[in-house]
């Protein structure tokens, strides 16, 4: 079983600071996606990080996948109130379930 | 439809009574998921099917849980002789069953059980 360990559980900052939450795993990773959880919404996808080494930007967030494919972190970039949420890294293999972490909280205070 | 769908949105209901949830996936969609979401906490796997057919229900956690799913398409999922343990938001989720394809989730089910 591939199990995902996601840190920090919770992280509180105040608007405009920058922050970096991790997902790792002592196995490799084919692939790992990204998805963002707002409160009373159900998870949707940012990203899937595939390549050893990748790096992917969406706006202000940059998803990074570490080179042995047994790790990756999100950082956000001058974070705003509209990136709380519950940040989620998953994995699948091939056709089968979607496994995911337990999330990091993030929230930003205005 | 356009997205999943999920009903009802909440449910209450008394300890011991039993409870069935419902999810439409996206049309075309062989994979679905369901999870269940305990306060303040991460996704916890419930069952995946591929078609009609479900895999993997190692997520289920005892004998009153129990889903299926028709036609390719919609799913149930029912909890007999709820308990407080129950209560929780869940969730599901379909895709196409191939690669790093994305999953798209319902806003899920709020269920408090009494």
């Amino acid at each position: 079983t591939q199990l995902l360990e996601q840190s920090p559980q919770f992280l509180s900052i105040q608007e405009g600071e920058n922050l970096t939450v991790y997902c790792n795993s002592s196995s490799v990773f084919s692939s790992l996606q990204w998805y963002r959880q707002e409160p009373g919404e159900g998870p949707v996808l940012l990203v899937t990080v595939v390549t050893g080494g990748e790096v992917k930007k969406l706006k202000r967030l940059t998803f990074q996948f570490g080179d042995a494919r047994k790790d990756s972190s999100l950082h956000i970039t001058a974070a705003q109130p509209g990136d709380t949420g519950l940040y989620l890294c998953a994995w699948r293999k091939g056709d089968y379930k979607l496994s995911f972490g337990a999330g990091t909280t993030v929230t930003v205070r205005a | 439809g356009a997205g999943v769908s999920q009903s009802p949105s909440n449910k209450v209901t008394e300890k011991g009574k039993d409870v069935e949830l419902r999810c439409d996936p996206i049309s075309g969609h062989t994979a679905l998921y369901w999870y269940r979401q305990r306060l303040g906490q991460g996704l916890e796997f419930l069952i995946y099917f591929q078609g009609n057919s479900a895999p993997d229900k190692s997520g289920l956690p005892s004998d009153r849980f129990s889903a299926e799913r028709t036609g390719e398409s919609v799913s149930t999922l029912t909890i007999q002789r709820t308990q407080q343990e129950d209560s929780a938001v869940y969730l599901c989720a379909s895709s196409l069953s191939n690669g790093n394809t994305e999953a798209f989730f319902g806003q899920g089910t709020r269920l408090t059980v009494v």
